[in-house]
């Protein structure tokens, strides 16, 4: 079947610290992977995607490398700010983009 | 300026007793999603739609359904609630398959 599994939260980081936050999926065929990013009481928003393997998505200072070895799309920002604060989740979509798998999202708290 | 609007934001109601939320966007896109978030759970996909009159089941449809009789509207209809449908609903729209999906603010529903 298809799922995502991420890094269980809170995740505390000072103001300039390196953020990782882990993705793993399993899934069939060919996925596209997303993070996507929810602040407090809105809906979420891309933050950056990948089509196919290799791929690097990248959107303000957030990377994400597609693995098809290691099936991962881990998370990075070199330096994160107190404005990064927010849950992060990771997903995939197959059949063409229609279905979607989010993982259990990751609550990052930057602290100044 | 680009919206999905849900409604209502919040509704607390009883077990059995009909209830529709409405998500309507105004971008003319053909694709729109209902989601599910919950703790731990991630964001769960119950049914989507392609275009008017197509639509078809996500991860968890069971107890719900949908309708997609214009391109703008695509109202999540529980029939007879239950509390396990106590949650917390987010619809999205986005114009083609692989084009980012836009969300509405979400809509808080306690099934008593």
């Amino acid at each position: 079947g298809n799922s995502v599994t991420q890094m269980e939260g809170p995740v505390t980081l000072s103001e300039e610290a390196f953020l990782t936050i882990n993705c793993t999926y399993t899934a069939t065929g060919y996925p596209s992977l997303f993070w996507y990013v929810q602040y407090p009481g809105e809906g979420l928003q891309l933050l950056l995607k990948a089509t196919k393997a290799d791929d690097k998505g990248s959107n303000k200072g957030f990377e994400a490398t597609y693995r098809k070895e290691t099936t991962s799309f881990h998370l990075e920002k070199g330096s994160v700010q107190v404005s990064d604060s927010a849950v992060y989740f990771c997903a995939l979509s197959v059949n063409n983009f229609n279905k979607f798998y989010f993982g259990s999202g990751t609550k990052l708290n930057v602290k100044p | 300026e680009a919206q999905v609007t849900q409604n209502p934001r919040y509704l607390i109601t009883v077990t059995g007793k009909k209830l529709t939320v409405t998500c309507s966007q105004n971008m003319n896109h053909e694709y729109m999603s209902w989601y599910r978030q919950d703790p731990g759970l991630g964001l769960r996909q119950i049914y989507y739609s392609m275009n008017v009159e197509v639509t078809d089941k996500g991860d968890v449809p069971e107890g719900y359904k949908v309708s997609r009789k214009e391109k703008r509207n695509f109202p999540l209809i529980l029939e007879s609630p239950s509390p396990n449908q106590t949650s917390l609903y987010f619809c999205a729209s986005r114009v083609t398959s692989n084009q980012p999906q836009h969300f509405g603010d979400g809509t808080r529903l306690s099934i008593l």
